[in-house]
C-alpha cells in the first residue's frame, strides 16, 4: 500500500464539527482511500471508503481532492464514542497496512 | 452487517505453553483472513494473510513456527502462539475479506489479549 500521512493527534469539543486530514500524495490510479477507527481495547471498525468522489454515509463523510493526494474525512458532529484513532489507508486488493493514524480526543 | 468473533478475548499464559485464538465469520464467507498483532500505543501490524485451503503468507520478520494459522474453512481461520514467551504478550486481531466482496472492506474482531507470565 501506498503511504499516507496524518497528524499525530487532534482535538475537538462536543456537537462541532471534526476533519480529519490525510495526504497520500504517492496515490495510485487503482488506490481506494481507506478510513478505518479504532476505539479503546477494540478492533478496528470500517468508517468509509472512496475512490475519487466525495462520499457520505451515516458515520461520515469523505472529501477527497480533485488530484486525489489528499483526503479529508469529516465527523459532522462529534461525539464522545468518537474518541478513537482514526487511519486512513490506501489499497488496491492487496492487503490492508495501517500507519500511526491519528488519535481523536473529544472533549466535552 | 458482517460480524468477524474472536475468541477468546482475553488469555494469560505461563510461559512455554501454546495459544490457540479462533476467529470466524458469523454471518458471511470470508475468503481471506488477515491476522495483526498490536503493542500498547502502537499501530497494528500485519502478520500473516490466509487464503482457505491454502498455507498462509508471513510478513517478513513474523516465524511461521511460532504462529501457526489454520484456515480451514470459509468461516474459520485460527492463530496459535505455540512456545509463548513474554515478549509474546500483545494484542492479537484478526479481520477477514467478505467472499465478493466487491468495496474490499475487512471486517475486525474485537481482538484478544495475550498475557504471557
Amino acid at each position: 500500500d501506498a503511504k499516507t500521512t496524518q497528524p499525530n493527534s487532534m482535538e475537538s469539543n462536543e456537537e462541532e464539527p471534526v476533519h480529519l486530514p490525510c495526504n497520500h500524495s504517492t496515490i495510485s490510479g487503482t488506490d481506494y482511500i481507506h478510513w478505518y477507527r479504532q476505539l479503546p481495547s477494540q478492533g478496528p471498525e470500517y468508517v468509509i471508503h472512496g475512490l475519487t468522489s466525495n462520499v457520505n454515509n451515516r458515520m461520515a463523510s469523505l472529501a477527497i481532492a480533485e488530484d486525489r493526494k489528499s483526503s479529508t474525512l469529516i465527523l459532522h458532529r462529534a461525539t464522545l464514542r468518537d474518541a478513537a484513532v482514526y487511519y486512513c489507508i490506501l489499497r488496491d486488493n492487496n492487503d490492508m497496512r495501517f500507519g500511526a493514524g491519528t488519535r481523536l480526543t473529544v472533549k466535552p | 452487517g458482517a460480524v468477524v468473533s474472536q475468541h477468546p478475548s482475553w488469555v494469560i499464559c505461563k510461559s512455554g505453553t501454546s495459544v490457540k485464538i479462533e476467529c470466524r465469520s458469523l454471518d458471511f464467507q470470508a475468503t481471506t483472513m488477515f491476522w495483526y498483532r498490536q503493542f500498547p500505543k502502537q499501530s497494528l501490524m500485519l502478520m500473516a494473510t490466509s487464503n482457505e485451503g491454502s498455507k498462509a503468507t508471513y510478513e517478513q520478520g513474523v516465524e511461521k513456527d511460532k504462529f501457526l494459522i489454520n484456515h480451514a474453512s470459509l468461516t474459520l481461520s485460527t492463530l496459535t502462539v505455540t512456545s509463548a514467551h513474554p515478549e509474546d504478550s500483545s494484542f492479537y486481531i484478526c479481520s477477514a475479506l467478505r467472499r465478493a466482496e466487491v468495496k474490499n472492506i475487512q471486517y475486525f474482531g474485537a481482538g484478544t489479549r495475550l498475557s504471557v507470565l
